[in-house]
């Protein structure tokens, strides 16, 4: 069966530009997650879907970043304008939701660099 | 709340040695749940491992063994005849009543031929 699948796996920008990042969830899973890895900060989660909508998005750092779920089989996340400091490996994630404790299954990440 | 701790930053060993790779949390829930990620250097985040709060008999896989002690609030993880493969990044994360998982720090496991 197919993972998690994300795209761009790498992605170089300059400050400023548009960046957006997108994961295709594995099928039958109706959460959603996506977290940003750095080295200062670790793993944090960003926003949360269930069921394609937004529950927490408590963790998006501010209003450059946002988030969108169309449907089941697709999620972007877009960075406006993207910033230096932006520069992370963002993971999209996904689970069946309904049940305490299901486990996440990651995708391969997008490695961003903003210059 | 839920915090977790993993004291070793990063951790050496010869190939073929045994590491055990330690995980304290803390969580007010009375039932939640623990996992073991592995980020190997290529950088994907690999499931290990998902235990509940209710089972505390260990589980070994393979070279693997996880030991829960709810008392202490651990859930350490063994590597037995470590391989220079199993270097990597390990992630302890407990996740409790909700669906956000709280990742440690990580503990960079090196193994060395």
């Amino acid at each position: 069966d197919a993972g998690v699948i994300q795209s761009p796996r790498h992605e170089v920008t300059e400050m400023g530009q548009e960046v957006t990042l997108r994961c295709k969830p594995i099928s039958g899973h109706n959460s959603l997650f996506w977290y940003r890895q750095t080295m200062m900060r670790g793993l944090e989660l960003l926003i949360y879907f269930n069921n394609n909508v937004p529950i927490d998005d408590s963790g998006m750092p501010e209003d450059r970043f946002s988030a969108k779920m169309p449907n089941a089989s697709f999620s972007t996340l877009k960075i406006q304008p993207s910033e230096p400091r932006d520069s992370a490996v963002y993971f999209c994630a996904s689970s069946r939701a309904g049940q305490l404790g299901n486990t996440i299954y990651f995708g391969e990440g997008s490695w961003l660099t903003v210059v | 709340a839920q915090k977790v701790t993993q004291a070793q930053t990063e951790i050496s060993v010869v190939e073929k040695e045994d590491v055990t790779l330690d995980c304290v949390y803390e969580t007010r829930d009375t039932t939640y749940y623990l996992f073991w990620y592995k980020q190997p250097p290529s950088g994907e985040l690999v499931f290990l491992i998902r235990r509940n709060s209710f089972d505390e008999q260990n589980e070994i896989s393979g070279r693997y063994s996880w030991n829960f002690q709810k008392s202490t609030s651990s859930f350490n993880f063994t590597i037995t005849a470590s391989q220079v493969v199993d270097s990597a990044v390990y992630f302890c994360a407990p996740s409790g009543g909700t669906y956000k998982y709280i990742f440690g720090t990580g503990t960079r496991l090196k193994v060395l031929a």
